[in-house]
């Protein structure tokens, strides 16, 4: 099974629908984070949470929130989807130093 | 400020020929992670090979090799023996010890060729 499981892998939705992705990780690290992905643009991070009780904005959070519901699972949400949010969004797990390790990825398109 | 250029947009390698991408950095903090990352066109963001700054030799990984030139702030990656499943988008990466968040390069495109 993989280490880093993300939910849906693909998703299309509609301008100002409520769209939730879910990450969960068996790797058993306390750091978790959310990135997006644009063309060009590399990978951008939205929050970052360092345990249970720690949650932090990253450089691109403005529309997006998150939970983080266990060491886990760390979950991210679009309140209100709006077009230029489409994009390939990952979860990624690591330690306080070394690599982290990245989820397959949503697709996700808002039309 | 860009802590992390990769200079090459794409590159074409023939198969079993070796590869190397180029990755520079910029960082005052004298602790820093180095890494590269692979990324397939079916998505996924796969962990290729970390060098950390204090490390004295290159790291290899099988067919990946990190060619660390610190003083140059340099972190190439050396493919050897290329294979057609090698071509994808290869990121390189850089996290200081005191940073929460890994910052990435633009990426360079490696189609390998039969």
């Amino acid at each position: 099974d993989a280490d880093v499981t993300q939910t849906p892998r693909n998703r299309i939705t509609k301008t100002g629908k409520r769209i939730m992705l879910e990450c969960s990780q068996t790797k058993g690290h306390d750091r978790m984070y959310w990135y997006r992905q644009d063309p060009g643009l590399g990978l951008r991070l939205i929050y970052y949470s360092f345990d249970v009780k720690d949650i932090n904005k990253g450089e691109i959070s403005d529309g997006y929130s998150v939970s983080r519901q266990a060491q886990a699972k760390f979950s991210l949400s679009l309140e209100s989807a709006i077009p230029n949010q489409t994009a390939l969004y990952f979860c990624a797990t690591g330690g306080l130093a070394g690599p982290q390790f990245f989820g397959p990825g949503t697709r996700l398109t808002v039309l | 400020a860009q802590k992390i250029t990769q200079t090459q947009p794409g590159m074409f390698v023939q198969e079993k020929e070796a590869v190397t991408l180029d990755c520079t950095y910029d960082t005052s903090d004298p602790s820093y992670g180095l890494f590269w990352y692979k990324q397939p066109s079916s998505g996924e963001m796969i962990f290729l090979i970390y060098q950390g700054s204090y490390d004295q030799q290159n790291a290899t990984e099988g067919r990946y090799s990190l060619n660390f030139q610190k003083a140059r702030k340099s972190a190439n990656l050396v493919i050897s023996a290329s294979q057609l499943g090698d071509s994808a988008m290869y990121f390189c990466a850089m996290r200081e010890l005191n940073d929460y968040k890994l910052s990435f390069g633009a990426g360079t495109t490696v189609t390998v060729r039969a």
